[in-house]
């Protein structure tokens, strides 16, 4: 089993370009988020999806669109990449309540240039 | 407004020695808290989950205590080494049980020296 998988591992863009953050998963969780994590800001997140078929806004969504696309997959796309969106993202997966323990993958790094 | 803070960005203690990390939080009624183990380049691991009405939960080495009355939990590696090395992430459900989603801390690095 992978586990969560994130694509790409690392992304250059330059201002103003376009990028999908891709994120699977083989653990059959229900529930699927977007974080970032910038220094001294700590995990922050971007959006959720609490099962196949819905998505809802988290912390900091502005400049951010998602798709859960199926119960494996969910997506994070940058429609217009800012410098502010440099940061490291973070998928993760839980399996839904009671269980909240969350599974994370292992990071995309960008830098939006 | 609602906070979640761990007090030290770092800690360093030396080999053998018992690490105490500390979260506090407020305006929460978490039902809930966890705490995570983040590697460099990497993504969080789950360590425990305490659950309001539990007071104290030990994996191994680890031990977790949840004070609701004082809204603060402890974090606890006895007998520590080096390959504890790491930064120490807690997060609180913000729903009080009904959702899954987490609020985490900024963490706390912990240094383990030999």
């Amino acid at each position: 089993n992978a586990g969560v998988t994130q694509t790409p591992k690392f992304q250059v863009l330059k201002t103003g370009q376009s990028m999908t953050l891709q994120c699977a998963q083989d653990m059959n969780h229900n529930s699927m988020y977007w974080y970032r994590q910038d220094p001294g800001m700590g995990l922050r997140l971007i959006y959720y999806s609490a099962s196949e078929g819905t998505t809802d806004k988290g912390e900091v969504p502005n400049g951010y669109n998602v798709s859960r696309l199926n119960k494996r997959e969910f997506s994070l796309r940058l429609e217009s990449a800012a410098p502010s969106q440099t940061s490291v993202y973070f998928c993760a997966t839980s399996p839904g309540p009671p269980t909240e323990t969350q599974y994370f993958g292992p990071g995309t790094r960008l830098l939006v240039l | 407004s609602q906070k979640i803070e761990q007090n030290s960005e770092a800690l360093n203690i030396q080999e053998g020695k018992t690490a105490t990390l500390t979260c506090n939080y407020t305006n929460y009624s978490p039902a809930y808290l966890q705490w995570y183990r983040q590697d460099p380049g990497r993504g969080p691991v789950f360590l425990l989950l305490i659950r309001e009405n539990e007071k104290e939960k030990r994996k191994e080495r680890l031990k977790v205590t949840f004070d609701t009355t004082l809204k603060q939990s402890l974090f606890h590696i006895t007998a520590s080494q080096p390959a504890d090395s790491a930064t120490y992430l807690c997060a609180l459900d913000i729903y009080g049980g009904s959702q899954g989603n987490l609020i985490f801390g900024k963490g706390t690095k912990l240094s383990v020296k030999p």
